[in-house]
């Protein structure tokens, strides 16, 4: 079965600092994806990846990076993280049937 | 803009009755729906899926109708259990390199016993 893990699972930042939220999935997919979950937004696709060394735009790309560094790892960058950031993440990996991981729940204050 | 609509929000049922959620969706460039189910504290998890050219697909107590010129699906969840008490999320996609899901608000369903 695929395993999908993230980590923290829990952070607290503060405005204007950096986050990195880290993906490992052992499955040996090659697409893998970060998504935001809102209460009335349901998922949406923040950055999403090819394979080792692409990352590619989502929906809601903006004030986000993304970084393959290996087909395992798919990391989510906040550069200048800002209260609208506030949510909870969820990253997944596969194409037809996406395996989501447990969630990392981000608060910045 | 929403492309894929979900209803109700809300869904309270008695233990043993069928629970109906609804999605409708726009772009009929979309051919693979599935449907996500997801429990507190966790990730969404596929519960079942339907590609356009089927209108119907069933999986145990879980059926997918689908309605290609109205654009609309339905879950049908019969007999339900209070272990299905969840949120069901509606989701479309083309069936091409990214497999990106567009997803629905979700359906928050309460199985009462």
């Amino acid at each position: 079965e695929a395993a999908v893990t993230q980590s923290p699972r829990n952070k607290v930042a503060v405005t204007g600092g950096k986050v990195t939220l880290s993906c490992n999935q052992t499955n040996n997919h090659n697409n893998m994806y970060w998504y935001r979950q809102d209460t009335g937004h349901g998922l949406r696709l923040i950055h999403y990846s090819y394979g080792a060394g692409s990352t590619e735009k989502g929906d809601i790309p903006d004030g986000y990076k993304a970084s393959r560094p290996s087909q395992e790892n798919f990391s989510l960058i906040l550069e200048l993280a800002t209260p609208s950031q506030t949510s909870v993440y969820f990253c997944a990996s596969g194409d037809a049937e996406q395996f989501f991981g447990p969630g990392t729940r981000l608060t910045v204050l | 803009q929403q492309q894929v609509r979900q209803s109700p929000q809300s869904l309270t049922v008695w233990e043993g009755e069928t629970a109906i959620l609804n999605c409708s969706y726009e772009d009929s460039t979309f051919n693979y729906f599935p449907w996500y189910q997801q429990f507190p504290g966790e990730g969404p998890a596929l519960l079942i899926s339907i590609r356009s050219v089927s209108d119907k697909k069933e999986d145990g107590r879980f059926t997918i109708f689908f309605n290609k010129r109205e654009k609309k699906l339905s879950l049908h969840i019969t007999d339900s259990q209070p272990g299905d008490s969840a949120t069901y999320f509606c989701a479309a996609s083309e069936t091409s390199g990214s497999w990106q899901l567009i997803f629905g608000s979700g359906t928050q369903l309460t199985v009462m016993p």
